[in-house]
């Protein structure tokens, strides 16, 4: 079965700082990736998404690109700040509309 | 602004109770879900519903049911609640046929179970 791995958190980053949060995932076939952000106290959104090898995703100054050969979806962003204090979930989907979710990262940014 | 409404931010309920959650979506989507998120375990799959009427089990059924009678409505019935049902409780829609990414998520309903 399908299955996503996160680095597991906190993370913990000084305003600026360089963020990555690790994703691998299992799949049989070609799935489309995702990252989900979720602020306190609110439901997830969707970050970005990638939907075939190479594609690089990105929004909000975040970026992941789909690495077939790593199987892999990293998150990075180059400068958090403290508004980027929120649980970061990577996740697939593959013909089927159920999705596969990662367990979540917690990330917490520090002034 | 198209969304995903749940009707409680917080419940708290008694064991044995019969409690129910709602969930409204106002986008005309088919899909609804019905997700827990407990910490360290991310989210896990109650039921989910394709169609109005229509009900599919998800990985963890067990102490509760759903019901739809209309599109834009997905309740979530806990039988008979006990405290190892207390969590966050996330309901989704999405259109049909459209994978993950069209996903649409409520604030989600913390319910403690005392």
């Amino acid at each position: 079965g399908n299955s996503v791995t996160q680095m597991e958190g906190p993370v913990t980053l000084s305003e600026e700082a360089f963020l990555t949060i690790n994703c691998t995932y299992t799949a049989t076939g070609y799935p489309s990736l995702f990252w989900y952000v979720q602020y306190p106290g609110e439901g997830l959104q969707l970050l970005l998404k990638a939907t075939k090898a190479d594609d690089k995703g990105s929004n909000k100054g975040f970026e992941a690109t789909y690495r077939k050969e790593t199987t892999s979806f990293h998150l990075e962003k180059g400068s958090v700040q403290v508004s980027d204090s929120a649980v970061y979930f990577c996740a697939l989907s593959d013909r089927s509309y159920i999705p596969t979710f990662g367990r979540g990262t917690s990330l917490i940014v520090h002034p | 602004d198209v969304k995903v409404t749940q009707s409680s931010r917080y419940l708290v309920k008694r064991t044995g109770e019969k409690v129910f959650l709602e969930c409204v979506q106002d986008m005309d989507h088919e899909n609804m879900f019905w997700y827990r998120q407990d910490p360290g375990l991310g989210l896990r799959l109650i039921y989910f519903s394709y169609d109005v009427k229509m009900k599919e089990k998800g990985d963890i059924p067990e102490g509760y049911s759903v019901s739809r009678e209309k599109k834009e409505r997905f309740s979530l019935i806990l039988e008979s609640a006990s405290t190892n049902q207390t969590s966050m409780y996330l309901c989704a829609s999405s259109p049909a046929g459209q994978a993950l990414g069209s996903y649409t998520f409520g604030s989600g309903t913390r319910l403690t179970v005392v």
